[in-house]
């Protein structure tokens, strides 16, 4: 089953407000992280927050983590429609040597100007 | 090198033909990943590298799905007697040690399969 997994799947907003996006995963984990993905081709890493922190900014993004509910959530403040394109979830397990990094299917974001 | 290479950027192939993909992954990046991604779809897990042996292999979505790693570097993904539902962009990150403090993952431009 799949470890990570976003809501919505979809998301259209009109530049200058905000966009959140969730993501729930069922084991523990070491990390968290958040992926942009532009024309389905590579990935671009946004950010990573560890199990142990709560929160984390950098510039307009804002992530949180709550390791109890086993969810985290990407908030992109004043947007942009330079910001329209796919974000993904994606989780480092703990625990044995079995470090794989699973994806979530993703929302897609479109920021309308 | 720079970045995370794969080659070919687009692989068109008859039904029936075996192909290779190839990853060149960041110089010093322990950990290798290979994903599928069906168009409008999420990223599916293939195989897992750590080093040149692959600790979870369980994505591979079949046996005519094979990967290995040599030298702690490159990567090739073969994929024999292609059908058409093994057409899907097919995505290759590296990453530092997991479990180390920073194990983001840096993911090439893909090698688009098209089976005919």
């Amino acid at each position: 089953s799949q470890q990570g997994e976003e809501d919505p799947q979809a998301l259209s907003i009109q530049e200058g407000e905000n966009a959140t996006m969730n993501c729930s995963y069922k084991t523990s984990i070491n990390n968290l992280q958040w992926y942009r993905q532009n024309s389905g081709r590579g990935l671009v890493h946004l950010i990573l927050i560890r199990s142990n922190e709560r929160e984390k900014h950098s510039g307009r993004l804002r992530v949180t983590l709550d390791t109890s509910k086993k969810s985290s959530s990407l908030l992109i403040t004043a947007s942009r429609a330079a910001d329209t394109a796919s974000y993904f979830c994606a989780t480092e397990k703990s625990g044995g040597s079995n470090y794989k990094l699973t994806f979530g299917k993703g929302t897609l974001l479109t920021v309308n100007p | 090198g720079a970045g995370v290479s794969q080659s070919p950027s687009n692989k068109v192939t008859e039904k029936g033909k075996d192909v290779e993909l190839r990853c060149d992954p960041i110089s010093g990046h322990t950990a290798l990943y290979w994903y599928r991604q069906r168009l409008g779809q999420g990223l599916e897990f293939l195989i897992y590298f750590q080093g040149n042996s692959a600790p979870d292999k369980s994505g591979l979505p079949s046996d005519r799905f094979s990967a290995e790693r040599t030298g702690e570097s490159v990567s090739t993904l073969t994929i024999q007697r292609t059908q058409q539902e093994d057409s899907a962009v097919y995505l290759c990150a590296s990453s530092l040690t997991p479990g180390a403090l920073n194990t983001e993952a840096f993911f090439g431009q893909g090698t688009r399969l098209t089976v005919v």
